[in-house]
């Protein structure tokens, strides 16, 4: 059991580009979690899928993002045309069944300048 | 809406005990969850109450009261290394975890 793993775990970008995150949740884990974190606050959910479906997306969360899953294994997160507020940690989590026991990776950070 | 409250802050001297409260709003709530976050990292996963009552790991227990929206995360016999962010966190009806703002613990010698 390697763990949560995310990819990269840094992304400096500028102002109106795209960017895409990379996570590979715990193998057999069917359950995968993206939240986003700044400073001083706790996770903030994003979306989530259960195997390849993606169940819930958060009302927050604007059209510029949109995340994957195919074939139930790794996903993708996609930010488009990024704006400085996106600028936060990025953490993906996963869980085997039980979704109040979750297993997060070291997160991607995202700097947009 | 949903939402969680905690302490912003707690202080505490090692080997002493400290309690940390958390208070919730939720719909359709599943159950009660505890992170630990040191500086720089990832949350890390401590426990899990579905149901009212104690459940004890190790020095860190955690306590829930459906009927009070209340839930508490205690640790014992506390070490420098648990200085660090602990965060509640509220299962919902669609399996989804809220997060609170957490409570920072600063443990002294």
């Amino acid at each position: 059991d390697t763990g949560v793993s995310q990819d990269p775990r840094h992304k400096i970008t500028k102002r109106g580009q795209n960017v895409t995150f990379r996570c590979d949740p715990i193998s057999e884990h069917n359950r995968l979690y993206w939240y986003r974190q700044t400073l001083g606050q706790g996770p903030e959910f994003l979306t989530y899928f259960q195997n390849e479906a993606q169940l819930e997306k958060s009302r927050l969360l604007s059209d510029r993002f949109s995340a994957e899953r195919p074939k139930g294994s790794f996903s993708t997160l996609e930010i488009q045309r990024t704006e400085q507020g996106d600028s936060a940690m990025y953490l993906c989590a996963s869980s085997k069944g039980l979704a109040g026991e979750q297993y997060f990776g070291p997160g991607t950070r995202l700097t947009v300048t | 809406g949903q939402s969680l409250e905690q302490p912003s802050e707690v202080t505490a001297v090692e080997g002493a005990i400290v309690q940390i409260n958390c208070t919730y709003q939720t719909s359709g709530f599943y159950g009660l969850s505890w992170y630990q976050q040191h500086d720089g990292g990832a949350p890390t996963f401590l426990s899990y109450n579905a149901l009212d009552g104690l459940e004890e790991t190790g020095r860190f227990s955690s306590f829930l009261s459906r009927s009070d929206s209340y839930g508490y995360l205690l640790l014992q016999e506390l070490q420098m290394k648990d200085s660090a962010s602990y965060f509640c966190a509220a299962e919902s009806a669609t399996n989804k975890l809220i997060f609170g703002t957490g409570t920072l613990l600063a443990v002294q010698p």
